[in-house]
């Protein structure tokens, strides 16, 4: 059964504090990892797509990378308006995304 | 707008009563999916569509719960003798192809939020 674990579950940093998020999975045939983020009372707001190992996608201050077991999203220097929930989710041959719960990111200026 | 709509956004109904969410997926993608959201967890699947046609359901979906999508456009979502466990954010995506192959990105709506009192 494919499977998405996250952490941590919250995490709290200064502005300009720099870390990482994680994402373990367990897939049948990864077809694409995606992250998300969701603002409260929000529906999720698609980021980014890794297929495969080595991969790496960037936009702004996140980076996306995808190893075979997990996906790390790097934030460099984040600013409040980066707080959010952030989404891992994994698509495999049964062809729907399955998600993780989520890692909620409070940036503090 | 051409994003995904959903529709009510906020219903509050009584145990037992029955209610019917619509969503109206982007236009040129023809799959569409629900999910649930509790506070707290990541949204669960629950069901999609590949045009009209539906392709999965997940075994954790009750009898109280179905789902359409009459000619592959938008879908609606209906629960039968809601119970207080029902409560949640449903939300529906939608997503397309790329070069005649399924992207698997999905594009939310704001989601219909349900309170069983």
């Amino acid at each position: 059964e494919d499977q998405v674990t996250q952490s941590p579950e919250a995490l709290r940093l200064q502005e300009g504090e720099s870390s990482s998020l994680n994402c373990s999975y367990t897939v049948s045939g990864l077809r694409g990892l995606f992250w998300y983020r969701q603002d409260p009372g929000k529906g999720p707001e698609f980021l980014f797509t890794l297929y495969s190992a080595g991969e790496e996608k960037e936009k702004e201050r996140l980076k996306a990378t995808l190893t075979k077991k997990e996906s790390f999203l790097h934030i460099t220097a984040p600013k409040p308006e980066d707080s959010a929930t952030y989404l891992c989710a994994v698509r495999g041959n049964a062809g729907k995304s399955i998600f993780g719960d989520g890692t909620t990111l409070t940036v503090k200026p | 707008d051409t994003g995904v709509s959903q529709n009510p956004r906020h219903k509050i109904t009584k145990r037992g009563q029955n209610v019917t969410f619509r969503c109206d997926p982007i236009s040129e993608h023809n799959r569409l999916y629900w999910y649930r959201q509790t506070l707290g967890q990541g949204p669960e699947f629950l069901t999609y569509f590949q045009n009209e046609a539906q392709l999965e359901k997940s075994r954790l979906l009750s009898d109280r719960f179905s789902a359409e999508r009459p000619k592959g456009s938008f879908s609606t979502l209906e629960i039968q003798r809601t119970e207080q466990g029902d409560s949640a954010m449903y939300l529906c995506a939608s997503s397309g192809r790329t070069s005649g192959k399924a992207t698997g990105e999905l594009f939310f709506g704001e989601g219909s939020r349900l309170t069983v009192l």
